[in-house]
């Protein structure tokens, strides 16, 4: 499959395990979040977003938070399953701006079984 | 309901070369952003297109230009490809008219420029 990056960070987890990937975004004006899990030989897809107005969201496994004092962003993910493996991004908007993403580096999570 | 569908999924272009991608999106969206994703710059916007007009442009280089048709349809073409044009280009779709932000993602097309 494709490579998405050479030198990405990597988070390595057992299964079952709780996995937690953070994001540092870099525009204080970004109001809206999005976290994206890319496979190899896929495009990214879509997990959870969250708004600029809450401080915690959470999915089916998952839960974002997002800390605006420190621009920081996390996601969660409990029970982790081999099948989450594979590269996570944060993303950022300014839905004022328009509809464009700006996207963090990601990170690589492995899930040992 | 369908996804987004990009084709070629692959392209092997020569330096010089120009090329053209598609993309079409889910049924009812009609907002598509294209993205090039590199191991070195990582995922980069390049371009949106609402109801056949470009929103919003990232920072590439005119060769880079898009399109989109009435039927929501996305054509995105690069003129006189460089080495560094090698990458894969995502297309993204959403609803638009702020009725939700999510994005949806294509597969891609893997563009090797030789």
């Amino acid at each position: 499959g494709e490579s998405v990056g050479l030198h990405l960070p990597t988070l390595s987890v057992q299964e079952g395990d709780n996995s937690i990937i953070n994001c540092a975004y870099s525009n204080s004006a970004s109001d809206y979040f999005i976290w994206y899990k890319q496979e190899s030989g896929k495009g990214p897809q879509f997990i959870i977003d969250i708004r600029s107005n809450m401080d915690k969201r959470q999915g089916q496994r998952v839960t974002v938070l997002l800390n605006k004092t420190v621009k920081h962003l996390s996601l969660q993910i409990a029970a982790t399953q081999p099948g989450d493996s594979a590269v996570y991004f944060c993303a950022e908007n300014t839905l004022n701006a328009g509809n464009m993403l700006t996207f963090g580096g990601g990170t690589r999570l492995m899930v040992k079984p | 309901k369908a996804g987004v569908t990009q084709t070629p999924r692959y392209l092997i272009k020569t330096r010089g070369q120009q090329v053209t991608l598609s993309c079409s999106p889910i049924s009812g969206h009609r907002s598509v952003s294209w993205y090039q994703q590199t191991p070195g710059q990582g995922l980069q916007f390049l371009f949106e297109y609402f109801s056949e007009t470009q929103r919003n442009k990232g920072n590439f280089p005119g060769r880079f230009s898009g399109r989109q048709f009435s039927n929501s349809r996305s054509e995105m073409n690069v003129s006189t490809l460089e080495l560094g044009d090698s990458a894969l280009y995502l297309c993204a779709s959403r609803p638009g008219g702020g009725s939700s932000y999510e994005q949806y993602f294509g597969p891609g097309t893997r563009l090797t420029v030789t």
